[in-house]
Protein backbone atom coordinates (compact mmCIF):
# COMPACT_ATOMS: atom_id res chain seq x y z
CA UNK A 1 0.00 0.00 0.00
CA UNK A 2 0.91 3.83 -0.30
CA UNK A 3 1.50 4.13 3.54
CA UNK A 4 1.10 2.15 6.59
CA UNK A 5 -2.30 0.90 7.68
CA UNK A 6 -3.07 0.24 11.14
CA UNK A 7 -6.35 -1.11 12.08
CA UNK A 8 -8.88 -0.58 13.98
CA UNK A 9 -8.59 3.24 14.08
CA UNK A 10 -9.95 3.34 17.48
CA UNK A 11 -10.94 0.46 19.93
CA UNK A 12 -12.83 0.93 23.45
CA UNK A 13 -12.77 -1.83 25.86
CA UNK A 14 -13.43 -3.40 28.45
CA UNK A 15 -10.73 -3.60 31.40
CA UNK A 16 -9.57 -7.40 31.63
CA UNK A 17 -10.38 -8.27 27.88
CA UNK A 18 -8.10 -9.04 25.20
CA UNK A 19 -7.45 -6.83 22.36
CA UNK A 20 -5.49 -7.18 18.68
CA UNK A 21 -4.41 -4.26 16.71
CA UNK A 22 -3.72 -5.12 13.49
CA UNK A 23 -0.52 -3.03 10.68
CA UNK A 24 -0.08 -3.13 7.33
CA UNK A 25 3.82 -1.92 6.34
CA UNK A 26 4.75 -0.34 3.52
CA UNK A 27 5.19 -3.14 0.70
CA UNK A 28 8.56 -4.00 0.48
CA UNK A 29 9.70 -2.58 4.12
CA UNK A 30 11.79 -5.06 5.91
CA UNK A 31 11.79 -3.36 9.42
CA UNK A 32 8.48 -2.97 11.31
CA UNK A 33 7.74 -1.13 14.53
CA UNK A 34 5.64 -0.53 17.31
CA UNK A 35 5.31 2.55 19.88
CA UNK A 36 3.15 3.28 22.34
CA UNK A 37 1.94 7.17 22.95
CA UNK A 38 0.10 7.85 26.16
CA UNK A 39 -1.36 11.06 26.16
CA UNK A 40 0.70 14.34 26.44
CA UNK A 41 3.32 11.86 26.35
CA UNK A 42 6.33 11.07 23.82
CA UNK A 43 6.57 8.05 22.12
CA UNK A 44 7.74 4.55 23.63
CA UNK A 45 9.28 2.18 21.93
CA UNK A 46 7.70 -1.73 22.18
CA UNK A 47 8.91 -4.23 19.60
CA UNK A 48 10.92 -4.50 16.30
CA UNK A 49 10.78 -6.69 13.81
CA UNK A 50 13.38 -7.03 11.09
CA UNK A 51 13.03 -9.52 8.16
CA UNK A 52 12.80 -13.23 9.80
CA UNK A 53 15.62 -12.32 12.68
CA UNK A 54 13.87 -12.69 15.83
CA UNK A 55 12.25 -9.54 17.19
CA UNK A 56 14.00 -7.23 19.84
CA UNK A 57 10.94 -7.41 22.67
CA UNK A 58 12.84 -4.77 24.89
CA UNK A 59 10.20 -2.65 24.69
CA UNK A 60 7.54 -3.95 25.73
CA UNK A 61 5.89 -3.14 28.91
CA UNK A 62 4.74 -6.62 30.79
CA UNK A 63 3.97 -10.16 29.40
CA UNK A 64 0.35 -9.09 28.82
CA UNK A 65 1.89 -7.40 25.48
CA UNK A 66 3.16 -9.76 22.54
CA UNK A 67 3.40 -8.95 19.13
CA UNK A 68 4.08 -11.33 15.76
CA UNK A 69 4.64 -10.64 11.89
CA UNK A 70 4.84 -13.20 9.60
CA UNK A 71 7.94 -12.73 7.15
CA UNK A 72 7.59 -9.26 5.52
CA UNK A 73 4.07 -8.70 6.15
CA UNK A 74 1.11 -8.14 8.00
CA UNK A 75 2.36 -7.42 12.07
CA UNK A 76 -0.49 -8.06 15.16
CA UNK A 77 0.40 -6.81 18.67
CA UNK A 78 -1.53 -8.16 21.28
CA UNK A 79 -2.66 -6.91 25.23
CA UNK A 80 -4.06 -9.38 27.41
CA UNK A 81 -6.30 -8.66 30.06
CA UNK A 82 -6.27 -5.17 29.68
CA UNK A 83 -5.37 -2.24 31.79
CA UNK A 84 -6.54 1.14 32.32
CA UNK A 85 -3.39 2.01 31.86
CA UNK A 86 -2.91 0.53 28.31
CA UNK A 87 -5.05 3.18 27.09
CA UNK A 88 -3.05 4.88 24.40
CA UNK A 89 -2.16 5.18 20.74
CA UNK A 90 -0.18 2.37 19.44
CA UNK A 91 1.39 3.43 16.58
CA UNK A 92 3.45 1.15 13.97
CA UNK A 93 5.98 1.99 11.73
CA UNK A 94 8.13 0.32 8.89
CA UNK A 95 11.11 1.42 6.67
CA UNK A 96 14.00 -0.30 4.78
CA UNK A 97 16.90 -1.93 6.57
CA UNK A 98 19.98 1.02 6.54
CA UNK A 99 20.94 3.41 8.36
CA UNK A 100 19.36 6.91 8.83
CA UNK A 101 16.21 5.36 6.51
CA UNK A 102 13.30 7.19 7.11
CA UNK A 103 10.65 5.27 9.18
CA UNK A 104 7.23 5.86 8.14
CA UNK A 105 4.18 6.16 11.04
CA UNK A 106 0.86 4.77 10.62
CA UNK A 107 -1.97 7.56 12.02
CA UNK A 108 -2.53 4.54 15.36
CA UNK A 109 -5.09 2.77 16.86
CA UNK A 110 -6.67 4.79 19.69
CA UNK A 111 -6.80 2.17 22.46
CA UNK A 112 -9.45 3.18 25.57
CA UNK A 113 -9.83 0.42 28.57
CA UNK A 114 -12.50 1.53 30.41
CA UNK B 1 21.93 3.63 24.17
CA UNK B 2 21.28 6.73 22.32
CA UNK B 3 19.00 9.63 23.57
CA UNK B 4 17.09 12.96 22.85
CA UNK B 5 16.09 15.89 25.43
CA UNK B 6 13.92 18.59 23.82
CA UNK B 7 13.75 21.26 26.51
CA UNK B 8 10.29 23.14 26.73
CA UNK B 9 7.21 21.00 26.40
CA UNK B 10 5.50 24.01 25.46
CA UNK B 11 6.40 26.82 23.38
CA UNK B 12 4.45 29.79 22.08
CA UNK B 13 5.31 32.10 19.49
CA UNK B 14 3.56 35.18 17.77
CA UNK B 15 2.78 34.83 13.86
CA UNK B 16 5.60 35.15 12.01
CA UNK B 17 8.35 35.02 14.46
CA UNK B 18 11.52 32.90 14.78
CA UNK B 19 10.53 29.06 16.15
CA UNK B 20 13.63 27.67 17.74
CA UNK B 21 12.67 24.13 19.06
CA UNK B 22 15.79 22.79 21.35
CA UNK B 23 17.51 19.48 20.94
CA UNK B 24 20.34 17.61 22.45
CA UNK B 25 21.38 14.07 21.93
CA UNK B 26 23.62 11.76 24.20
CA UNK B 27 25.51 8.78 21.69
CA UNK B 28 28.40 7.09 21.85
CA UNK B 29 28.23 6.36 18.21
CA UNK B 30 27.67 8.98 15.74
CA UNK B 31 23.92 9.48 15.63
CA UNK B 32 21.68 9.80 13.03
CA UNK B 33 18.57 12.23 14.17
CA UNK B 34 15.39 13.20 12.96
CA UNK B 35 12.64 15.79 13.45
CA UNK B 36 8.81 14.50 13.53
CA UNK B 37 5.94 16.40 13.23
CA UNK B 38 2.37 15.54 14.87
CA UNK B 39 -0.91 17.40 13.77
CA UNK B 40 -3.79 17.14 15.79
CA UNK B 41 -4.98 13.67 15.47
CA UNK B 42 -2.83 12.76 12.75
CA UNK B 43 0.18 10.69 12.61
CA UNK B 44 3.98 11.63 13.07
CA UNK B 45 5.41 13.24 9.50
CA UNK B 46 9.17 13.13 9.12
CA UNK B 47 10.15 17.24 8.97
CA UNK B 48 13.71 16.54 8.55
CA UNK B 49 16.88 13.81 9.24
CA UNK B 50 20.43 14.08 9.57
CA UNK B 51 22.95 10.85 8.93
CA UNK B 52 26.01 12.81 7.21
CA UNK B 53 27.17 15.13 5.32
CA UNK B 54 26.17 18.51 5.31
CA UNK B 55 25.38 19.54 9.60
CA UNK B 56 22.83 22.17 8.18
CA UNK B 57 19.52 20.10 7.24
CA UNK B 58 16.89 21.58 5.00
CA UNK B 59 13.17 19.85 5.81
CA UNK B 60 9.27 20.80 4.82
CA UNK B 61 7.84 23.74 5.30
CA UNK B 62 10.26 25.70 5.77
CA UNK B 63 11.98 23.98 9.04
CA UNK B 64 15.31 23.76 9.09
CA UNK B 65 18.37 21.89 11.61
CA UNK B 66 21.65 22.13 12.26
CA UNK B 67 23.89 19.32 13.84
CA UNK B 68 26.38 20.85 16.38
CA UNK B 69 28.28 17.98 17.59
CA UNK B 70 30.53 20.28 19.58
CA UNK B 71 27.09 21.30 21.43
CA UNK B 72 25.02 17.37 21.07
CA UNK B 73 22.17 19.91 19.79
CA UNK B 74 20.20 19.65 17.00
CA UNK B 75 18.56 22.22 16.97
CA UNK B 76 14.78 23.39 15.03
CA UNK B 77 14.35 26.40 13.28
CA UNK B 78 11.79 28.33 11.28
CA UNK B 79 12.32 31.63 10.40
CA UNK B 80 8.59 33.10 10.68
CA UNK B 81 5.76 30.65 12.17
CA UNK B 82 2.73 30.26 10.79
CA UNK B 83 -0.40 29.35 12.13
CA UNK B 84 -0.32 26.11 10.60
CA UNK B 85 2.73 25.38 12.32
CA UNK B 86 1.35 24.25 15.52
CA UNK B 87 1.78 21.04 16.25
CA UNK B 88 3.77 18.72 18.36
CA UNK B 89 7.10 18.25 17.23
CA UNK B 90 9.51 15.30 18.46
CA UNK B 91 13.21 15.21 17.47
CA UNK B 92 14.56 11.28 18.07
CA UNK B 93 17.98 9.41 17.63
CA UNK B 94 18.45 5.64 16.12
CA UNK B 95 18.78 3.36 19.11
CA UNK B 96 21.12 1.28 17.32
CA UNK B 97 20.98 -1.66 20.71
CA UNK B 98 17.71 -1.77 19.20
CA UNK B 99 18.19 -2.29 15.06
CA UNK B 100 17.15 0.88 13.46
CA UNK B 101 14.25 1.72 16.04
CA UNK B 102 14.20 5.61 17.07
CA UNK B 103 14.27 6.97 20.38
CA UNK B 104 11.56 9.92 21.02
CA UNK B 105 11.83 12.70 22.81
CA UNK B 106 8.99 14.07 24.83
CA UNK B 107 7.96 16.42 22.50
CA UNK B 108 7.57 20.12 22.37
CA UNK B 109 4.16 21.86 21.28
CA UNK B 110 3.97 24.85 19.16
CA UNK B 111 1.32 27.12 19.80
CA UNK B 112 1.44 30.26 17.22
CA UNK B 113 -0.46 33.02 18.24
CA UNK B 114 -2.08 35.43 15.95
Amino acid sequence: GAGVSQSPSNKVTEKGKDVELRCDPISGHTALYWYRQRLGQGLEFLIYFQGNSAPDKSGLPSDRFSAERTGESVSTLTIQRTQQEDSAVYLCASSLIKGGNTIYFGEGSWLTVV
Amino acid sequence: AQSVTQLGSHVSVSEGALVLLRCNYSSSVPPYLFWYVQYPNQGLQLLLKYTTGATLVKGINGFEAEFKKSETSFHLTKPSAHMSDAAEYFCAVINSNSGYALNFGKGTSLLVTP
